[in-house]
């Protein structure tokens, strides 16, 4: 069975701060790896979605890379800002009916 | 377009009761997905469905039933509600066999007392 862990729950920085949020996953047969932003009383948005085949990609200040044979994932954020507050999820694609497992979530958040 | 909608926002139910949490894309996507969150949990999928017609169960599913007739709607019913059904609901989906990125709708807040 699939498991996604997001460790810590929770972090604090100081504005400006380039920081990276980890996932990690048990089983590396998967078909993508998403990251994903929700605000407090809010749906999720898709920031960054990896394929299988690909190593990393880039959206604005955010990049996001997979190592798929240890079976992890970091979300890279540049030059952080309070805006940038929020729960990251981590979720993967695997089996054979490809079924998304989600990690608990990091809760971030970025003082003036 | 509106993407992924979903109604109600809020719901208060008592034990025992039904009703159906609507989601509807317009999006075309095949892949919808209904996912519920609770504190400490995450997001646990409880249905979804690859196309309308078919449909499957997820993680959870006990206590839901869903139905597809149509592509664009995959409603969620309980049909005999429980306070362990106190959650937030949300529906996803995705344009191909679920392997793109997934949409979210905005989430539907249930209580049941």
């Amino acid at each position: 069975k699939q498991e996604v862990t997001q460790i810590p729950a929770a972090l604090s920085v100081p504005e400006g701060e380039n920081l990276v949020l980890n996932c990690s996953f048990t089983d590396s047969a998967i078909y993508n790896l998403q990251w994903f932003r929700q605000d407090p009383g809010k749906g999720l948005t898709s920031l960054l979605l990896i394929q299988s085949s690909q190593r990393e990609q880039t959206s604005g200040r955010l990049n996001a890379s997979l190592d798929k044979s240890s079976g992890r994932s970091t979300l890279y954020i540049a030059a952080s800002q309070p805006g940038d507050s929020a729960t990251y999820l981590c979720a993967v694609m695997s089996g054979a009916n490809s079924k998304l497992t989600f990690g608990k979530g990091i809760t971030l958040s970025v003082r003036p | 377009n509106a993407g992924v909608t979903q109604t109600p926002k809020f719901q208060v139910l008592k034990t025992g009761q039904s009703m159906t949490l609507q989601c509807a894309q317009d999006m075309n996507h095949e892949y919808m997905s209904w996912y519920r969150q609770d504190p400490g949990m995450g997001l646990r999928l409880i249905h979804y469905s690859v196309g309308a017609g078919i449909t499957d169960q997820g993680e959870v599913p006990n206590g839901y039933n869903v139905s597809r007739s149509t592509t664009e709607d995959f409603p969620l019913r309980l049909l005999s509600a429980a306070p362990s059904q106190t959650s937030v609901y949300f529906c996803a989906t995705s344009s191909t066999g679920g392997t793109d990125t997934q949409y979210f709708g905005p989430g539907t807040r249930l209580t049941v007392l």
